[in-house]
Formats: structure tokens, C-alpha cells, sequence
């Protein structure tokens, strides 16, 4: 399809365990973003990746989250220790250029969960 | 640090009326987006706002801009059931990040 496209859907894992998250960004989008949303703290910036700069990773919460994104397309978003906090939809989001002038377009989201 | 505040929280329309959603931010930027977000599903885009004054319709949403007063607002003409949805106002900080505000959850009655 056209959109941004995430996978799973839907994860279940014990805590303590690591996970890895998909995202396949709309063709030709040089920018690529993560969120998450949770009940406590709404949408959340994560990580931001731009053409082959290096990514802002400022949103992160731990150094157990990381993310890499492998020719300038495809990223992997991963926790690893998972905790039961880490509990959310982590949505991907890209955008034709760097932020004010394009909207971010989201993929449908992986919701995690923590068991 | 940036912070988006969005009310109503909750808003029960009934069909046929006018309501407004208000999006207060706290600092500078000149570049805000509306997106709705219905059950279980993703962030659609509605509105991207880009200077002081602007102005957007699509059918019964119109969404304006006030970057003086740091406020953008949502407005909904004549509601119908397929606006039940939640939607949320992002500030663009001026650095491609987006900070959201908590989201309006709309719920149209008969």
C-alpha cells in the first residue's frame, strides 16, 4: 500500500524480554519519526531520523530504547529489559521533508504489552 | 518545554450543532496540525496551519490560527455521527518535533 506501513500490530511479551519493532516509511520520505502513546503521558516523541544525518534521539526514555534505520527506508524501533511501563502503541510516522511544512503521515501502530 | 493544551477533554455533541475545540501552546511557532484519530486506529491528517491568520475548511471542520494568542481552534459546523472520533492538536517547536496536546474525544449523538 501507499501508507506507512508498521508490524506487528500486536505484541505480547514477558518483562525482561527485548522487542523489536518494524517500520516501512512511504516511499520517497526522507523523514522518518517515532511516538508513543499511552494512557498516562498521551503521544510522545521518541526519535526522529533524517536522510542519512545522525538521528535526534532526544524523545528516548532509556538507554534501553534504541532505533536504527537502514538505507535511509526501513527502521527498527527496539526496547530491550522490556518493562511493563514500556506498555504502549508505538506509531512511525514519515514526512516528504523536515518538519513544519509537511504532515507527518502515521502507520497504524504496534501496540505493545507487557506482561 | 513546550506544553499543548487542548479542551474541551470531552465533548458530547448532538447532531446538528455548532461546537469548537481550543488549542492553547505556550511558546513561539508558527506551524500547527490538527489530526483525528478514530478507535484503534492511526492519525489521520486534517489541517496543517503555517502563519499567523490562516484559515482551513474541509466540509464541517474549519480550523484557524492565532499565533499572537498562541491559540489555534477547531470548529465543527452542524455535527454529524461520523465526527465521533478523537482529535489532537500538534505544535511543530520549530525543529520537526511534535508536541501534541491530550485530545478532544468527540462523541455525536442523535
Amino acid at each position: 500500500g501507499a501508507g506507512v506501513s508498521q508490524s506487528p500490530s500486536n505484541k505480547v511479551t514477558e518483562k525482561g524480554k527485548d522487542v523489536e519493532l518494524r517500520c516501512d516509511p512511504i516511499s520517497g520520505h526522507t523523514a522518518l519519526y517515532w511516538y508513543r502513546q499511552s494512557l498516562g503521558q498521551g503521544l510522545e516523541f521518541l526519535i526522529y531520523f533524517q536522510g542519512n544525518s545522525a538521528p535526534d534521539k532526544s524523545g528516548l526514555p532509556s538507554d534501553r530504547f534504541s532505533a536504527e534505520r537502514t538505507g535511509g527506508s526501513v527502521s527498527t524501533l527496539t526496547i530491550q529489559r522490556t518493562q511493563q511501563e514500556d506498555s504502549a502503541v508505538y506509531l512511525c510516522a514519515s514526512s516528504l521533508a523536515t518538519g513544519g511544512y509537511q504532515p507527518q503521515h502515521f502507520g497504524d501502530g504496534t501496540r505493545l504489552s507487557i506482561l | 518545554e513546550l506544553k499543548v493544551e487542548q479542551n474541551p477533554l470531552f465533548l458530547s455533541m448532538q447532531e446538528g450543532k455548532n461546537y469548537t475545540i481550543y488549542c492553547n501552546y505556550s511558546t513561539t511557532s508558527d506551524r500547527l496540525y490538527w489530526y483525528r484519530q478514530d478507535p484503534g486506529k492511526s492519525l489521520e491528517s486534517l489541517f496543517v496551519l503555517l502563519s499567523n491568520g490562516a484559515v482551513k475548511q474541509e466540509g464541517r471542520l474549519m480550523a484557524s490560527l492565532d499565533t499572537k494568542a498562541r491559540l489555534s481552534t477547531l470548529h465543527i459546523t452542524a455535527a454529524v455521527h461520523d465526527l465521533s472520533a478523537t482529535y489532537f492538536c500538534a505544535v511543530d517547536m520549530g525543529d520537526y518535533k511534535l508536541s501534541f496536546g491530550a485530545g478532544t474525544t468527540v462523541t455525536v449523538r442523535a
